[in-house]
């Protein structure tokens, strides 16, 4: 069975721009979280959805926000990118909701 | 919010050495789960273990949900074993996954 895949897999974006960061969950696997990594504040979790709906939410602003599809597919967006967004981008799926999560190998974010 | 706190942050051993990770939570959990992250930044699954021991091969993990603290036992360590080791735990009120700070472990050969 295919592992999680997110692409891009690298990213450089300037001040300002926008990005689309996308997430393929295990095949199966119907909740998809993702989290942001950075060396100063650790593993912080955004967003978790679950059958197209977003179940849970962490603390980060309003530019950043995900959706999901049917197939299960995620994406995030962050807008007026900051330079503090540099971080590598993860997502996890898990069959259920509140259940075993896999990690994809996560995007690369630098913002110049 | 929960705190959730790994100890050692940081542990340099020989190879063939046996180590203890430790993984204590401040409030009631739904679940926990034990991560190796690798040096390229993948995460990989070591454990999901709300309660009770688990093993697979030099690697078992031991979770006392009532006392609040998991361990993570590595015997017989390889350099391949390198790395950081996460905790996370999922907060019972709401849902909620919070990341441990991670051990940083180095097996010298």
């Amino acid at each position: 069975k295919a592992g999680v895949t997110q692409t891009p897999r690298y990213l450089i974006k300037t001040r300002g721009q926008q990005v689309t960061l996308s997430c393929s969950p295990i095949s199966g696997h119907r909740s998809v979280s993702w989290y942001q990594q950075t060396p100063g504040q650790g593993l912080q979790f955004l967003f978790e959805y679950f059958s197209e709906t977003q179940r849970n939410k962490g603390n980060f602003p309003g530019r950043f926000s995900g959706r999901q599809f049917s197939n299960s597919r995620s994406e995030m967006n962050v807008s007026t990118l900051e330079l503090g967004d540099s971080a590598l981008y993860l997502c996890a799926s898990s069959r259920l909701a509140t259940y075993e999560q896999y990690f994809g190998p996560g995007t690369r974010l630098t913002v110049t | 919010g929960i705190q959730v706190e790994q100890s050692p942050p940081d542990l340099i051993l020989q190879e063939g050495a046996n180590s203890t990770l430790r993984c204590n939570f401040s409030d009631s959990v739904n679940n926990l789960q034990w991560f190796h992250q690798n040096p390229w930044g993948q995460l990989i699954n070591l454990f999901y273990i709300p309660s009770g021991t688990k093993q697979n091969g030099r690697l078992s993990a031991t979770t006392v949900a009532t006392e609040r603290y998991s361990l993570l036992y590595i015997s017989s360590s390889q350099t391949t074993d390198s790395g950081v080791y996460f905790c996370a735990v999922e907060r019972k009120r709401d849902d909620k996954i919070i990341f441990g700070k991670g051990t940083r472990l180095h097996i010298l050969p």
